[in-house]
């Protein structure tokens, strides 16, 4: 099957630029996650999608931060306007369960 | 709220020596995931722990789940230049998502 997708690889965008992140699930998966790891740090989460609902928002850094998961598919998180501290590696992550499946993650670097 | 300790932080050995990371939490587990991540790459699952106690064996890796359910350990068996990585210990919490400890990186020698 295929795994889970993102996009792009690799971003880098001047502060105060706009980003937009994308996720495309394992068909079939129920749940989304999206999910950061800030160098050297921990890997955090930052939100859950069940279909198209947010089951759980705690996550997210500030009002900067803006995910979305259109018809239940695919998600996007926006980052609108960058700061400096929002570099990292974003991944994504889906199930159907308890085991989760990773994307390849977005580095994203904000200069 | 719940958080996962892991240590230590950056182990190196040489090629054929064991490694262990271990993962604490102050309060009971539901479960124990591990990942492993390769440079540059993204976290894979190695297996989930639920029973207290529970051990579980894959090839050279020895997972642990302690009788409280409070720690877990991950033990590598003669290290090889592949086992390099950051390894990973989670909590799932259903409804919500995983709760990552924050990770042992080794690396290794040959």
């Amino acid at each position: 099957e295929a795994g889970v997708t993102q996009f792009p690889s690799h971003s880098v965008i001047e502060k105060g630029q706009t980003v937009t992140l994308r996720c495309d699930p394992i068909s079939g998966h129920d749940n989304l996650y999206w999910y950061r790891r800030v160098m050297g740090k921990e890997i955090k989460f930052l939100l859950h999608f069940v279909k198209e609902s947010k089951q759980d928002e705690s996550g997210m850094p500030n009002n900067r931060f803006l995910a979305e998961r259109t018809g239940g598919t695919y998600s996007t998180l926006k980052v609108q306007p960058a700061e400096l501290e929002d570099s990292g590696v974003y991944f994504c992550a889906s199930s159907q369960g308890e085991r989760e499946v990773f994307g390849q993650g977005t580095r994203l670097t904000v200069v | 709220g719940q958080q996962v300790m892991q240590i230590p932080q950056y182990q190196h050995v040489q090629e054929g020596e064991d490694f262990t990371t271990y993962c604490n939490s102050s309060t009971t587990l539901s479960n124990i995931q591990w990942y492993k991540q390769r440079p540059g790459g993204h976290p894979v699952f190695l297996i989930q722990l639920v029973k207290s106690g529970e051990v579980k064996k894959q090839k050279r890796l020895t997972f642990q789940f302690g009788e409280a359910k409070k720690n877990s350990s991950l033990h590598i068996t003669a290290t090889q230049t592949t086992d390099v990585g950051t390894y990973f210990c989670a909590e799932y919490q259903a409804g919500t998502a995983l709760i990552f400890g924050k990770g042992t990186t080794l690396s290794v020698s040959s």
